[in-house]
């Protein structure tokens, strides 16, 4: 089945700074969604963006599905953007089963 | 718009008691779907359904059941609860049938068996 790989696995940044997180994945997908979870549990859908590129205010994400790989960019970081950001993929052949990252863990320090 | 309710938000159970987690969402998606969340770990399936009256195996069903009650509503049994599934349980759906539908998630159940 396919392989998801997300780095790095923990960020640590200072409040302005921005970031960049990255997903790989080892097979070709025709799903692929970024997902933030806060500090009290709750998933929030952040883009579904199988390709191309995709912006919604300080975030943006963009996927190279050629190269199997997606990045989500945050900029000036604030202390909300906390977290642990998830990469899910489906595949060609998978139906309803997202494969998903094990997530990077982000802490924006005021 | 309430999105994706889930009940209830905690839970604690003794070995072998049942019960069911409930999952509405008012947006007049398709899809819905049951993912467990073990700590420092992405989420699991555990049980979709495509549509009103379907429902289908995820990764892991071991040990639970499910029940697509209308459009709206899909609810999750525990037979017989089980140390082992002492874990958040997230419901969410998508607006279309199929894997590629973004999905929207409620804000979890904590589910912990003694």
């Amino acid at each position: 089945g396919i392989q998801v790989e997300q780095s790095p696995p923990d960020l640590i940044l200072q409040e302005g700074a921005n970031s960049t997180l990255r997903c790989n994945f080892s097979d070709s997908v025709n799903n692929l969604q970024w997902f933030h979870q806060n500090p009290w549990g709750q998933l929030i859908n952040l883009f579904y963006i199988p390709s191309g590129t995709k912006q919604n205010g300080r975030l943006s994400a963009t996927t190279v599905a050629t190269e199997r790989y997606s990045l989500l960019y945050i900029s000036s970081s604030q202390t909300t953007d906390s977290g642990v950001y998830f990469c899910a993929v489906g595949g060609e052949d998978s139906n309803y089963q997202l494969i998903w990252g094990a997530g990077t863990k982000l802490i924006i320090k005021p | 718009n309430a999105g994706v309710t889930q009940t209830p938000k905690f839970q604690v159970l003794k070995t072998g008691q049942s019960m069911t987690l409930q999952c509405a969402q008012d947006m007049n998606h398709n899809s819905m779907y049951w993912y467990r969340q073990d700590p420092g770990m992405g989420l699991r399936l555990i049980y979709y359904s495509a549509s009103e009256g379907t429902t289908d195996k995820g990764e892991v069903p071991n040990g639970y059941n499910v029940s697509r009650l209308n459009k709206r509503e899909f609810s999750l049994r525990l037979e017989s609860a089980a140390p082992s599934q002492t874990s958040v349980y997230f419901c969410a759906s998508g607006p279309f049938a199929g894997v590629n539908s973004p999905l929207h998630f409620g804000n979890g159940t904590r589910l912990t068996v003694t």
